[in-house]
């Protein structure tokens, strides 16, 4: 079965720079979250979209953008990186049933971005 | 504020030995619960998840889970372990309405043969 697709798998940075995420989900998935996770750390919110609208919003940095395209496919935009920024950063996707909050997400293998 | 609290770091047990890891819940109105796995340098893969109905949820890989609401648990058990079962476990609770997750700390299951 078609799982969640991340790239780049592995990115380095430089402090200061940019950094662009890309997120494929699974078809017919019209739901898409994005997730950090610091070393040793459980995985954190950062935000999400539903039908290309943003949905809701964790604890995302101003730095950071995202949004979703007409495809359903997503970009996390990182600007004026610090070392702190340093992660694994994960992409889920699910279907959002009529009424419904009960679906599952599924994750994609992450990006890890490091930061230099 | 709703949360969900892994309180062992580690757990280990011998292969072949029943294993349970914990996991308990803060919520307002019905809990939605879910456990994931992960393993290193991987992504986080879904085992199961209780939105209502029998309390004995089941799951992938020979997992089950047994929700308790008087207890606000929702703890992952396996009859017999494999060592392959060695990996992170995170349960997580669906809050909001457009499924924001929120995880615990992770348990990490260690199974020796």
């Amino acid at each position: 079965a078609a799982g969640v697709i991340q790239s780049p798998r592995h990115l380095i940075k430089e402090k200061r720079e940019t950094a662009t995420l890309k997120c494929y989900p699974i078809p017919r998935h019209d739901t898409v979250y994005w997730y950090q996770q610091g070393p040793g750390q459980d995985p954190q919110f950062l935000i999400s979209f539903y039908e290309k609208m943003q949905s809701d919003k964790g604890s995302i940095p101003d730095r950071f953008s995202a949004q979703q395209f007409s495809d359903y496919h997503s970009e996390l935009n990182m600007s004026s990186l610090e070392l702190g920024d340093s992660a694994l950063y994960f992409c889920a996707s699910s279907f959002q049933t009529t009424g419904g909050s009960t679906d599952t997400q599924y994750f994609g293998p992450g990006t890890r971005l490091t930061v230099l | 504020a709703q949360s969900v609290a892994q309180p062992e770091d580690q757990v280990k047990v011998a292969e072949g030995n029943p294993l349970t890891v914990k996991c308990t819940y803060s919520v307002s109105g019905n809990p939605y619960l879910f456990w994931y796995v992960q393993y290193p340098n991987r992504g986080l893969q879904f085992l199961l998840k209780y939105i209502t109905g029998d309390n004995l949820v089941k799951g992938s890989y020979g997992f089950e889970a047994e929700f308790n609401k008087s207890q606000t648990s929702f703890h992952l058990k396996k009859p017999s372990a494999l060592v392959s079962d060695s990996a992170l476990y995170f349960c997580a609770v669906r809050v909001g309405g457009y499924n924001k997750l929120i995880f615990g700390a992770g348990t990490r299951l260690a199974v020796h043969p």
